[in-house]
């Protein structure tokens, strides 16, 4: 079946760590995203990626850092630099333009202590 | 961006439908409206979106008005599994050509036996 990978879905770091979470695709997709979500609120744009070796920052980039060198494959690393990394992320993909879906991982439940 | 606006909760019983609206008043012309689910501590699932005209799929149907300053989700006979949050989205053109989802907080649906 066709659709985006998130793991792992639950992690705990300490403070003071880098952690990478991962997310796969096998839609065929160009673009991909990451978003954080606080509880009770909405999703807000981390960062996002049209095509394979390019990405830009969205609207809450700071402390974070991404690398697309496979289409397939969007990860995310939460720095040290992140002040309040403790949330649920989640990565989407879609086909570029404005007509379309974007289809939703699982998510991972990102615990710093 | 546009703005959404939504009211925070709704009820509704089963077997019922259930009208959720969004206003969208900013919108511009190019812009299109999307309607995502999200059940608790999952991703998103996307349910139907438009531009003026309005739409039907096996989920639901999507009423735009003629002035497109507002939208009505139908989920035709809602189900227990229909609790969900549910948010109104403008997709909006972004940076190069990229599309990003603008998520605000959305409606709590809750489906009432």
């Amino acid at each position: 079946d066709g659709g985006i990978t998130q793991s792992p879905k639950y992690l705990f770091r300490k403070e003071g760590q880098n952690v990478t979470l991962s997310c796969e695709q096998n839609l065929n997709h160009d673009a991909m995203y990451w978003y954080r979500q606080d509880p009770g609120q909405g999703l807000r744009l981390i960062y996002y990626s049209q095509i394979v070796n390019d990405f830009q920052k969205g609207d809450i980039a700071e402390g974070y850092s991404v690398s697309r060198e496979k289409k397939e494959s969007f990860p995310l690393t939460v720095t040290s630099a992140q002040k309040n990394p403790t949330a649920f992320y989640l990565c989407a993909s879609s086909i570029p333009g404005i007509g379309t879906e974007a289809f939703f991982g699982q998510g991972t439940r990102l615990t710093v202590v | 961006d546009a703005k959404t606006t939504q009211p925070t909760s709704m009820d509704c019983a089963e077997g019922r439908a259930a009208n959720l609206p969004c206003n969208h008043s900013t919108i511009s012309g190019n812009e299109y409206v999307y309607w995502y689910r999200q059940i608790h501590s999952q991703g998103p699932q996307y349910i139907i979106h438009g531009l003026k005209n309005n739409e039907t799929n096996e989920m639901a149907s999507l009423i735009i008005t003629e002035d497109r300053k507002s939208s009505t989700l139908i989920l035709p006979h809602a189900t227990l599994r229909d609790t969900a949050v549910y948010y109104c989205i403008v997709r909006v053109a972004w940076d190069q050509g990229a599309q990003k989802l603008v998520f605000g907080q959305g409606t709590r649906l809750t489906i009432n036996p």
